[in-house]
């Protein structure tokens, strides 16, 4: 098992361009997440999905689209890249959706720049 | 929302020594988590404890989840136990995890 994989592993910006991140898991978990990670913080929640065809937002959404055609692969897109998205980007899966809540295995980040 | 809460903010460690590191949380849990980010910015799962106590090798972790806090035990301390320890949790339905604010170990010759 490769785990859960991103790339890329750092990528640089400038404001207004847009890209996508991707991540991939190949343990068949349902649930699936972003995160960031800001200098001195903890991770905060972007977007999830319980499954395939279902996502939905978590605390800081704004600026960020998710979608989810497979298991294996949640792409986070940046439309339009802002300074305030300079962070760590980190992917993470889970079993369990609903009411179970199941350990969760993270990606190795991708470090975003936006100048 | 529930607040999670790490103490101390910074540590510094001569190696061998030993050390605590708590987590508060503000409401009750279905999932515990700990974990420890390296120096290089890897997410390492340390520990899925949401009630109870487990040991690996030279860490160990204690959740008293009806008083609401967790307890990470390292022994013997070595260089390579630096870095940030994550407390996160989930609480209600669900796979959303809230992170505290970490734990910052040095662990020094």
């Amino acid at each position: 098992n490769a785990g859960v994989t991103q790339t890329p592993k750092f990528q640089v910006l400038k404001t207004g361009q847009s890209m996508t991140l991707q991540c991939a898991q190949d343990m068949n978990h349902e649930y699936m997440s972003w995160y960031r990670q800001d200098p001195g913080m903890g991770l905060r929640l972007i977007h999830y999905s319980v499954g395939a065809g279902i996502t939905d937002q978590g605390e800081v959404p704004n600026g960020y689209n998710v979608s989810r055609s497979t298991t294996e692969d949640f792409p986070l897109r940046l439309l339009s890249a802002a300074p305030s998205q300079t962070s760590v980007y980190f992917c993470a899966s889970s079993y369990g959706t609903g009411s179970l809540s199941y350990e969760q295995y993270f990606g190795p980040g991708t470090r975003l720049t936006v100048t | 929302g529930i607040q999670v809460e790490q103490s101390p903010p910074d540590l510094i460690l001569q190696e061998g020594a030993n050390s605590t590191l708590r987590c508060n949380f503000s409401d009750s849990v279905n999932n515990l988590q700990w974990f420890h980010q390296n120096p290089w910015g890897q997410l390492i799962n340390l520990f899925y404890i949401p009630s109870g106590t487990k040991q690996n090798g030279r860490l160990s972790a204690t959740t008293v989840a009806t008083e609401r806090y967790s307890l990470l035990y390292i022994s013997s301390s070595q260089t390579t136990d630096s870095g940030v320890y994550f407390c996160a949790v989930i609480t209600g339905g669900g796979n959303k995890l809230t992170f505290g604010t970490g734990t910052q170990l040095k662990v020094e010759l």
